[in-house]
């Protein structure tokens, strides 16, 4: 079974509709974040979360909500979606860096994406 | 604040030929970074990382790359690729934790795709 798994995979929607996209992982980790990917522009922070109380706007938060209901799930709600907001969306995972060394990374592990489109 | 430009949007090559993707950053601290492979309808995973140390990284599938302090780059290359390393790669930079609000997360560029023919 995957570790990162998203809901839906693809969706189609209407302007000015409310969209839901889920996230879950069985890592155990504490982080997750939400990123949005559009051709010739690379990948996006939208919204991060170091815990379940500890939520924080990315680089392009606009327009976007998030929730973190547990350490597993994290999901990202488009309130009234708009054509531009018509992309691929990827949930990750990673680890707290522990102990204060700013040395240790711990990786950032990708789920399989959603396609949203906005007619 | 960190950056990071990746200088080629798409590069063909023929299989078994050796490729160069080219990843420059820009930072006024040390800085960590990465190469991630997307391949076709998947999810992004890691191919290598630099965090200190030797400045030559080994990472899967053969592929290896330098980080060279002094021209602000990390290029990956690859000596003979094959038709299954077709995908788009994307290099990535991280600050220290803390500094300037970035909190430690990740900056991509803005991905090559690489594109492999027989």
């Amino acid at each position: 079974d995957a570790d990162v798994t998203q809901t839906p995979r693809n969706r189609i929607t209407k302007t000015g509709k409310r969209i839901m996209l889920e996230c879950s992982q069985t890592k155990g980790h504490d982080r997750m974040y939400w990123y949005r990917q559009d051709p010739g522009l690379g990948l996006r922070l939208i919204y991060y979360s170091f815990d379940v109380k500890d939520i924080n706007k990315g680089e392009i938060s606009d327009g976007y909500s998030v929730s973190r209901q547990a350490q597993a799930k994290f999901s990202l709600s488009l309130e009234s979606a708009i054509p531009n907001q018509t992309a691929l969306y990827f949930c990750a995972t990673s680890d707290m860096t522990s102990g204060g060394a700013d040395r240790t990374y711990n990786e950032q592990f990708f789920g399989p994406g959603t396609r949203l489109t906005v007619l | 604040a960190q950056s990071v430009t990746q200088l080629d949007s798409q590069v063909p090559v023929f299989e078994e030929a050796p490729v160069e993707l080219r990843c420059n950053y820009s930072s006024s601290v040390s800085v960590y970074l990465f190469w991630y492979v997307q391949y076709p309808n998947q999810g992004l995973q890691l191919l290598l990382k630099y965090l200190s140390g030797s400045t030559l990284v080994k990472g899967i599938n053969g592929f290896e790359a330098e980080f060279n302090k002094s021209q602000t780059s990390f290029h990956l290359r690859k000596p003979s690729v094959h038709i299954s390393d077709t995908a788009e790669y994307f290099c990535a930079v991280r600050g220290p934790l803390n500094y300037g609000g970035s909190q430690g997360n990740l900056i991509f560029g803005k991905g090559t795709k690489l594109s492999v023919k027989p």
